[in-house]
């Protein structure tokens, strides 16, 4: 078991490109969604699906999109970037019977 | 709108203190709290609470929900240097079942546990 992977550990942008942070779980969870951790403001939510198909926002989703066409895949898409966009995204995923979230290593942006 | 404040929101201890966090909530349709562990990566698990009263423990980490004050508290006992860490916590809650892992989360307690 691999539990939650995410590429890449690291990718520096220029303000205007974009790119999608890969995610994949291997334990057969229902739910994956995307948190963003910068200093002093903990792990905010940006998308969330619970099930193949079906996504919804969380507290910050705007400048991203996600899709969810597998139980396995969840990448998330920076449109344009922002140095806004600066910040550690983790991935995470549960069971829906479980409910407690298991992380990813993370993936450092940085927006230049 | 749910909001969970942790405090304090750092603390610097010595090796073989005891430390209390402290972690209150505000959130509508509460489900669960949860306590996690971070330190130079990703959060692990430390324990789900979701009854009132009813301690949890794991070693020498301990933690107790109270649902009418809204708050909960992780113990460390003993602490040691490999307990440094950030300490967060979260809390989770109902919505048409469909919001398992919604997470609103603290801003975390930064432990720094001397030798």
């Amino acid at each position: 078991n691999a539990g939650v992977t995410q590429t890449p550990k690291f990718q520096v942008l220029k303000t205007g490109q974009s790119m999608t942070l890969q995610c994949a779980q291997d334990m057969n969870h229902e739910y994956m969604s995307w948190y963003r951790q910068d200093p002093g403001m903990g792990l905010r939510l940006i998308h969330y699906s619970v099930g193949a198909g079906i996504t919804d926002q969380g507290e910050v989703p705007n400048g991203y999109n996600v899709s969810r066409s597998t139980t396995e895949d969840f990448p998330l898409r920076l449109l344009s970037a922002a140095p806004s966009q600066t910040s550690v995204y983790f991935c995470a995923s549960s069971s829906l019977l479980r409910g407690s979230l298991y992380f990813g290593p993370g993936t450092r942006l940085t927006v230049t | 709108e749910d909001k969970v404040v942790q405090s304090p929101l750092s603390l610097v201890v010595h090796e073989g203190d005891t430390v209390t966090l402290n972690c209150s909530y505000e959130v509508t349709n509460f489900r669960s709290l949860l306590w996690y562990k971070q330190e130079k990566k990703a959060p692990t698990f430390l324990f789900m609470l979701t009854s009132s009263g009813i301690e949890k423990k794991s070693g020498r980490l301990s933690s107790i929900l109270d649902k009418k004050e809204l708050f909960s508290i992780l113990n460390i006992t003993a602490t040691q240097t490999g307990d440094s860490a950030v300490y967060l916590c979260a809390a989770s809650a109902n919505a048409g079942g469909t919001s398992y892992g919604k997470l609103t989360f603290g801003q975390g307690t930064i432990l720094t546990v001397h030798p």
